[in-house]
């Protein structure tokens, strides 16, 4: 069973507009949150994150919300640019010492100019 | 500072034979991670390892798959013998000190089981 959910499989949004990536997850021990972009034939880039005592993280355009009560996640880029399609990854990490990253299966990010 | 580097880009082999992947961390990470990536699904957590030693490999498939990394620098996954559902991109991260640092991905190897 899936712990970390990514919905929507793709997203077209139009230059210079926000793009809201969301993800849910069920594990209410995840302590800390990761986004990853990826483009073809590349390994995942490490993007953005957020702590689970914190409920948002900016950094430039790329803003993480966090709602524990909901279990989601959400990524909002402002404003999107055509660099930003890639597929993006929300990853999830366990409490505890081990640190292995738990992924969604990811949501393909279109944007047009 | 050169990145996660990882050896052969591609595999094409037979059901039966043999495949080494090769990850060679960012120098001076300690916690070195192998991932999957079976198409159209998720990227899923093989093993763990810091320094030489196997931290968690509970998410290795089956005693198919050898992961060693002798020294604690770089890393192999023997696949042995391959099957058709090995099939995927294999993925190595490493993070520096403390396992709860961010993971750093490398380009990933490609393996085709025929």
């Amino acid at each position: 069973d899936q712990q970390v959910k990514q919905n929507s499989p793709s997203l077209s949004v139009q230059e210079g507009r926000i793009s809201i990536l969301n993800c849910d997850y069920t594990n209410s021990m995840f302590d800390y949150f990761l986004w990853y972009k990826k483009y073809p034939a590349e390994g995942p880039t490490f993007l953005i994150s957020i702590s689970s005592i914190k409920d948002k993280n900016e950094d430039g355009r790329f803003t993480v919300f966090l709602n524990k009560s909901a279990k989601h996640l959400s990524l909002h880029i402002v404003p999107s640019q055509p660099g930003d399609s890639a597929v993006y990854f929300c990853a999830a990490r366990s409490g505890g010492s081990q640190g292995n990253l738990i992924f969604g299966k990811g949501t393909k990010l279109s944007v047009k100019p | 500072e050169a990145g996660v580097t990882q050896f052969p880009s591609h595999s094409v082999i037979e059901k039966g034979q043999t495949v080494t992947l090769r990850c060679d961390p960012i120098s001076g990470h300690d916690n070195l991670y192998w991932y999957r990536r079976v198409m159209g699904k998720e990227i899923k957590f093989l093993l763990h390892f810091v320094k030489e030693s196997k931290q968690d490999e509970s998410g290795m498939p089956n005693n198919r798959f050898l992961a060693e990394r002798t020294g604690g620098t770089y890393s192999t996954l023997k696949v042995q013998p391959a099957e058709l559902e090995d099939s995927g991109v294999y993925f190595c991260a490493s993070s520096q000190g403390l396992a709860r640092e961010t993971q750093y991905f490398g380009p990933g190897t490609r393996l085709l089981v025929l």
